[in-house]
Order: C-alpha cells, then sequence, then structure tokens
C-alpha cells in the first residue's frame, strides 16, 4: 500500500537560514512518481516539483534543492537562504502507476515558519 | 485566469442538506480529481477521471459523495444528507496524460456543515 511519512510537523527557522524537509515513502510498485507541493497561507497548492522512480538524480531549481534516494525511501527538499515567503505549508506526494492507477497520496505536510 | 476554478468557494448547509461543488479543470487536461483536506491534514484522495470514465473512487467515500464529469469537462461532485464529518475544504485538479504528472490544483471549495 501507498504510504507518505512527513515526520516534521512544524519547523520554525529564521530568515537565510537552510531548511530540510524530510519525506519517507512506502510503496511495492517498481514505477512511481513523487511530488513536492507547497500550500502558502492563501491556501492553493502549487506544484514544485516531479520526480519518477528511475531518475535517482538530484534537482537543484534555485534555492529549492531535492535529493531522492530509493535506497532509504526518501525525497528530501532543502530550501537554502530561507525567506519569509518560503513560510507555507509543504506536502510531499506518491503517485504509483499503473497498478496504483495513479491516485496521489499526500504526506500530512510540514509547516514551515520563516521568520524576519 | 486559466486555472482551475472551483464553485462555490464557500458553502454553509444544514445537517441533512444536499450540496454540489463544481471544479472546472484547465481545458486541455484529461485528468480530474478530487480531494478532501480537513485542518492539518494533508489533501485525502476521493476520485478522479480520465476525461469521462471515473477510474477509481476511495473506499473511504461513503455512497452519499457521487461525482461526475460529462463530456469530459467540467465535473460536479455532489454530498447527500450532509453530516457534520463532511466538514472540511473540497479541492479539485487536473492534470495532463496518462497519469503521474503534476496536478494543478483550484482554490477549493470549503464546506462547513452546521
Amino acid at each position: 500500500a501507498q504510504k507518505v511519512t512527513q515526520a516534521q510537523t512544524e519547523i520554525s527557522v529564521v530568515e537565510k537560514e537552510d531548511v530540510t524537509l524530510d519525506c519517507v515513502y512506502e510503496t511495492r510498485d517498481t514505477t512511481y512518481y513523487l511530488f513536492w507541493y507547497k500550500q502558502p497561507p492563501s491556501g492553493e497548492l502549487v506544484f514544485l516539483i516531479r520526480r519518477n522512480s528511475f531518475d535517482e538524480q538530484n534537482e537543484i531549481s534555485g534555492r529549492y534543492s531535492w535529493n531522492f534516494q530509493k535506497s532509504t525511501s526518501s525525497f528530501n527538499f532543502t530550501i537554502t537562504a530561507s525567506q519569509v515567503v518560503d513560510s507555507a505549508v509543504y506536502f510531499c506526494a506518491l503517485s504509483e502507476a499503473p497498478t496504483g492507477g495513479f491516485k496521489t497520496i499526500f504526506g500530512a505536510g510540514t509547516r514551515l515558519f520563516v521568520k524576519a | 485566469d486559466t486555472g482551475v476554478s472551483q464553485d462555490p468557494r464557500h458553502k454553509i448547509t444544514k445537517r441533512g442538506q444536499n450540496v454540489t461543488f463544481r471544479c472546472d479543470p484547465i481545458s486541455e487536461h484529461n485528468r480530474l480529481y478530487w480531494y478532501r483536506q480537513t485542518l492539518g491534514q494533508g489533501p485525502e484522495f476521493l476520485t478522479y477521471f480520465q476525461n469521462e470514465a471515473q477510474l477509481e473512487k476511495s473506499r473511504l467515500l461513503s455512497d452519499r459523495f457521487s461525482a461526475e464529469r460529462p463530456k469530459g469537462s467540467f465535473s460536479t461532485l455532489e454530498i447527500q444528507r450532509t453530516e457534520q464529518g463532511d466538514s472540511a475544504m473540497y479541492l479539485c485538479a487536473s492534470s495532463l496524460g496518462p497519469g503521474g504528472n503534476e496536478q494543478y490544483f483550484g482554490p477549493g471549495t470549503r464546506l462547513t456543515v452546521t
């Protein structure tokens, strides 16, 4: 069965600090997709990144970077030099294919507070 | 604005009443998803469509819930005989392609059952 665990419920940092959000997943499929979404205080979820199970290359996009390790079933997200605008709830999600029918399971989220 | 839209944004209803929500996906997107989100939790999958076909429905979804996507365009989610436990944010998302692609979310409909 699919499962996504975000063990950190809340994280508080001071602006310009680096912060890593952890995500651990469980799946029986060999083909699956992992995602990170951001939900700012305004409420609408925003897509950040998608990774398929065959691509373990880490990715960097500006201040954001993602570390995908199949050996530990983890897909962690790092924000470098955090800013107040990064304050939001961040969700990790898993979509299995095709046996999972691409149903997407979300973790419970990590609320990030960035203080000025 | 060509994003996902949802209507209404807020709905207050009395227990036992029926409610219907509408979602208009991004026009070229063939997949449409419904989720429910309660405070402090991640979106919980309810159902999804590929074009007009409903491909999967969560086992958590009671028979009081039904969703349609006629003609593979907009979708409606109906809740019959609402209960206080149905109070939540109902989110709609759409995506393009065979599956596994990123989803684009609407602003949600907040339902309050009194």
